[in-house]
């Protein structure tokens, strides 16, 4: 089965730190994406890479930025956390056109 | 703007009868539908898809229904059982210029009672 790694499962930051969350897969996906979950919005995508140093905006990428140098892995990147930034955030890989969605188990980030 | 959409926020239902589901879109373009179930602190898993030129897909206990008429799909548990208990999202894809995205609804938190 396909595992998609987030080995943060909790993380406490202060406003204005910086904050870099890591995902690997293991399956040779090409695709990879960024979601945050919030109560009543759902999931919402940040970010998403079809490739190696490809990277393409999502729907809500302010104050995100993403890192794509390896295809198992995939950064997403908080230059100066904000409190609003206060989510979980998952990450996902996708091996073709319309696949599933493999999910990593989510890192709950709390800006304090 | 909410391509796709959950109306129901939660949903309770008795073990051993049936849960419904309910998502509504908005873009005819989706090419596939998808239900995925989330318990707490951990990833959305997998559950059933359908593509958009079905209108049913059974897998079990669980079957999805698409209306693409009505732009409207669901998901039915039957029976339910308390390990359904969970939050439930449906997600459309959308491929656009070679890429794809997948686009969730807010999810329906379904409870099943014993």
């Amino acid at each position: 089965d396909v595992k998609v790694t987030q080995s943060l499962r909790y993380l406490v930051k202060r406003t204005g730190e910086k904050v870099f969350l890591e995902c690997v897969q293991d399956m040779d996906h090409e695709n990879m994406f960024w979601y945050r979950q919030d109560p009543g919005l759902g999931l919402r995508l940040i970010y998403f890479s079809y490739d190696v140093k490809m990277k393409e905006k999502g729907d809500i990428p302010e104050g995100y930025s993403v890192s794509r140098e390896k295809k198992e892995r995939f950064s997403l990147i908080l230059e100066s956390a904000s409190t609003n930034q206060t989510s979980m955030y998952l990450c996902a890989s996708l091996g073709g056109t319309n696949e599933k969605l493999f999910f990593g188990s989510g890192t709950q980030l709390s800006v304090l | 703007d909410q391509q796709v959409k959950q109306n129901s926020p939660s949903l309770s239902v008795q073990e051993g009868r049936i849960s419904i589901l309910n998502c509504d879109y908005t873009n005819s373009m989706f090419d596939y539908f998808l239900w995925y179930k989330k318990y707490p602190a951990e990833g959305p898993t997998f559950l059933i898809s359908i593509s958009s030129i079905k209108d049913k897909n059974e897998d079990g206990r669980f079957t999805v229904f698409l209306n693409k008429s009505a732009k409207h799909l669901s998901l039915h548990i039957v029976p339910s059982q308390p390990g359904d208990s969970a939050v439930y999202f449906c997600a459309a894809t959308l491929t656009t210029s070679g890429t794809y995205k997948y686009i969730f609804g807010t999810g329906t938190r379904l409870k099943v009672l014993a």
